[in-house]
């Protein structure tokens, strides 16, 4: 069975810094795809990076990057210079090479960015 | 661009009342999910489907009923709703069952029973 585990139930950042969101996962499947979502208060969920288990490299999308630490199963992501508008829920998440597709989540962590 | 749409936005429901909660998808996407989210808690599997008049249980299915009649809707249905039920609602949908591929999400439904 696939598991996620998010440790930091809420962080604060200032503005312009940079902040680490921790993720670890556990699972015995050799491919996997780990993922990271947004929840803003409005409630939807928004999709912000993918890091699948052969990529070599960390992904990266703009101000977010994942970095991903196969050996230690860990899918942190990073956020670089916050601003306001990242005050939000994040969600790790992932899949794995079973018939169908479903993504199994996190609890989440609650990030507030200060002025 | 519509993505996956959810109505209604929130509902107030009394215990043992029935309900359907409207999905639908623009993208034709084959596959199509149900999640509960409970407060301070991740996401849970309900339903799910792999296409048109094929649906599956997840992790969570008690309470609840799908069907699948088209590629771009997907009707969850609790038939005697119960206060466990109480939870925010959302459906998504995939374009394949490649692991690189995202789920779209709708904009979830609030959903109380009292």
């Amino acid at each position: 069975a696939q598991k996620i585990t998010q440790t930091q139930p809420g962080m604060f950042v200032q503005e312009k810094e940079a902040v680490t969101l921790d993720c670890t996962y556990d699972t015995s499947d050799q491919s996997y795809g780990l993922f990271w979502y947004k929840q803003p208060s409005s409630g939807e969920m928004i999709f912000l990076i993918y890091q699948g288990s052969y990529d070599e490299q960390n992904a990266t999308e703009g101000r977010y990057s994942l970095n991903f630490q196969k050996a230690r199963k860990s899918a942190n992501l990073v956020i670089s210079a916050s601003q306001l508008g990242d005050s939000a829920m994040y969600f790790c998440a992932m899949r794995g090479p079973t018939g169908f597709q479903k993504l199994v989540f996190g609890t989440g962590t609650r990030l507030l960015v200060s002025p | 661009n519509a993505g996956v749409t959810q109505t209604p936005k929130f509902r107030i429901l009394k215990i043992g009342q029935s309900m359907t909660l409207q999905c639908t998808q623009d993208m034709n996407h084959n596959y199509m999910y149900w999640y509960r989210q409970d407060p301070g808690m991740g996401l849970k599997l309900i339903y799910y489907s792999v296409g048109a008049g094929i649906t599956d249980k997840g992790e969570v299915p008690n309470g609840y009923n799908v069907s699948r009649s088209t590629t771009e809707d997907f009707p969850l249905r609790l038939e005697l709703a119960a206060p466990s039920q109480t939870s925010v609602y959302f459906c998504a949908s995939s374009y394949s069952a490649d692991m690189n591929t995202e789920a779209f999400f709708g904009q979830g439904t609030r959903l109380t029973v009292v």
